[in-house]
C-alpha cells in the first residue's frame, strides 16, 4: 500500500458527461501528479500540483482540469467525455516538487465511457 | 487484474536467472531516468533512478545502465523471482516535468 488513495475505483459514464476523480496524497506529501494509462497511448503524464499550485503540465486535454485543495487532496475533472477517454487514471504524490523526487502511485480509477 | 497493455513485448526468464529489460529513450535533452514496476491491478511502483551524469547505478538486486550515446537505458534484475513478474516501464524527464515521457513497457514473465 503506497499510502495514496483514489476514489472511486471504477466509474462508468456516458459520452458527453462530466466526472470528477479524487486523490488523497500520502501524509506529508505536497505534490500530486495525474496520469492517464490507456491501451493505445500507454502511460501519459497529465498535470502536477505542488502545495495548491499548478507546477507542470503534460498532455492534458483542454476538456480536463485539475486542482489541489488546501488539505492537499486533488481532483481531476473530465468533461465532455468521449469514448477515447476510457482509461485508468492514476495519481501519485511526492514530498517535493521536482520530478527527481520519488513518486508514490495510487491504485487508480478505471473510467469507462460508453 | 487490470489489463495494462495486451501487446507489450514480453521477456520470459527462468526463476533464478538474471533479467535484462531494455528501453530506448527519445529525448537527448533528458537528464533524469526512472524505472517503474507495475503489477496487475496496481499503480506503478518506483524501482530505481539515474541521472544523466551517471552511467550505472545499483540498488537491491537491480542495476540501471545508461548509455547516452545511443540513448539507451537498461534494467538488470539479479536472481529473478516470481514476485518480479510485472510490466516494467522506463521514464525520462527534463526541465521539471517538461517532456516527462514513459516508454511503452515490457512484460516480464518469470517461469518456475
Amino acid at each position: 500500500d503506497s499510502g495514496v488513495t483514489q476514489t472511486p475505483k471504477h466509474l462508468i459514464t456516458a459520452t458527453g458527461q462530466r466526472v470528477t476523480l479524487r486523490c488523497s496524497p500520502r501524509s506529508g506529501d505536497l505534490s500530486v501528479y495525474w496520469y492517464q494509462q490507456s491501451l493505445d497511448q500507454g502511460l501519459q503524464f497529465l498535470i502536477q500540483y505542488y502545495n495548491g499550485e499548478e507546477r507542470a503540465k503534460g498532455n492534458i486535454l483542454e476538456r480536463f482540469s485539475a486542482q489541489q485543495f488546501p488539505d492537499l487532496h486533488s481532483e481531476l475533472n473530465l468533461s465532455s467525455l468521449e469514448l477515447g477517454d476510457s482509461a485508468l487514471y492514476f495519481c501519485a504524490s511526492s514530498v517535493r516538487s521536482g520530478f527527481t523526487d520519488t513518486q508514490y502511485f495510487g491504485p487508480g480509477t478505471r473510467l469507462t465511457v460508453l | 487484474g487490470e489489463s495494462v497493455g495486451l501487446h507489450l513485448p514480453t521477456l520470459s526468464v527462468q526463476e533464478g536467472d538474471n533479467s535484462i529489460i531494455n528501453c530506448a529513450y527519445s529525448n537527448s535533452a533528458s537528464d533524469y531516468f526512472i524505472w517503474y514496476k507495475q503489477e496487475s491491478g496496481k499503480g506503478p511502483q518506483f524501482i530505481i533512478d539515474i541521472r544523466s551524469n551517471m552511467d550505472k547505478r545499483q540498488g537491491q538486486r537491480v542495476t540501471v545502465l545508461l548509455n547516452k550515446t545511443v540513448k539507451h537505458l537498461s534494467l538488470q534484475i539479479a536472481a529473478t523471482q516470481p514476485g518480479d513478474s510485472a510490466v516494467y516501464f522506463c521514464a525520462e524527464t527534463s526541465g521539471y516535468g517538461q517532456n516527462f515521457v514513459f516508454g511503452p513497457g515490457t512484460r516480464l514473465s518469470v517461469l518456475p
